[in-house]
């Protein structure tokens, strides 16, 4: 069945830490996404990518890093976490086609809800 | 740079009754995009609805339908007969149709209690 995948799903780990948060994709999309969503809800781009080894930054400035290795695979590192980074972290991903809102469409993963103590 | 706004942060509706959301957005843009995602508690997010600027009509999927008026940047959602699994944190979300601008500006969230 086509899905987004994330994990895990909760993680609690100490400040200092490297993490990275697995987001997977078996729809063939060639566009993914990372949103951060804060504790008041609002989401905010941090992350995109157009295919194998395109990466951009979003909208809101992260210390987080990403790769595209694989068309499906579009991990999230954190070389050294921090209280500030306690967030929950949605993954997306998109077609890539020209006009028309189908190819617009964002299908999201169930989130990575992180807590860095 | 593109922003959205959700004025109600909480909205509470009869089962079976009707209610609408409100969203507001700024751009400078004539073409894009405009969604509404719903999530669950504890769920995935997931497209309720979609919208193109150059499309006067309406949009509707079976019980949510919006308002578009493109002149005043408003887009509401109006769902009706509601139901107990409508009740949801209901987003607001536009994307750009310029090429390599390709995330979604999101508002604050609308949080709708459905009462039995």
């Amino acid at each position: 069945e086509a899905d987004i995948y994330q994990t895990p799903r909760y993680l609690v780990i100490g400040t200092g830490k490297k993490i990275t948060l697995e987001c997977s994709q078996t729809m063939g999309h060639d566009k993914m996404y990372w949103y951060q969503q804060d504790p008041g809800m609002e989401l905010h781009l941090i992350h995109y990518s157009y295919g194998v080894n395109s990466t951009e930054k979003g909208d809101l400035s992260s210390e987080s890093t990403v790769s595209r290795i694989r068309t499906e695979h579009f991990p999230l590192t954190l070389e050294s976490a921090r209280p500030s980074h306690t967030s929950q972290y949605l993954c997306a991903s998109s077609e890539s086609g020209a006009g028309g809102s189908w190819y617009n469409e964002q299908f999201f993963g169930p989130g990575t809800r992180l807590t860095v103590l | 740079a593109q922003t959205v706004t959700q004025s109600q942060p909480e909205m509470s509706v009869q089962e079976a009754e009707t209610v609408t959301l409100s969203c507001t957005y700024d751009t400078s843009e004539s073409d894009y995009y405009l969604f509404w995602y719903k999530q669950p508690p504890s769920r995935q997010m997931i497209l309720v609805i979609r919208q193109e600027a150059y499309k006067q009509q309406n949009a509707t999927e079976n019980r949510f339908s919006v308002n578009f008026q493109k002149a005043a940047k408003s887009f509401s959602l109006k769902i009706s007969d509601s139901q107990l699994g409508d009740a949801a944190m209901y987003f607001c979300a536009y994307r750009s149709a310029r090429g390599g601008a390709d995330g979604l500006t999101f508002g604050k969230g609308t949080h709708l209690i459905i009462q039995p």
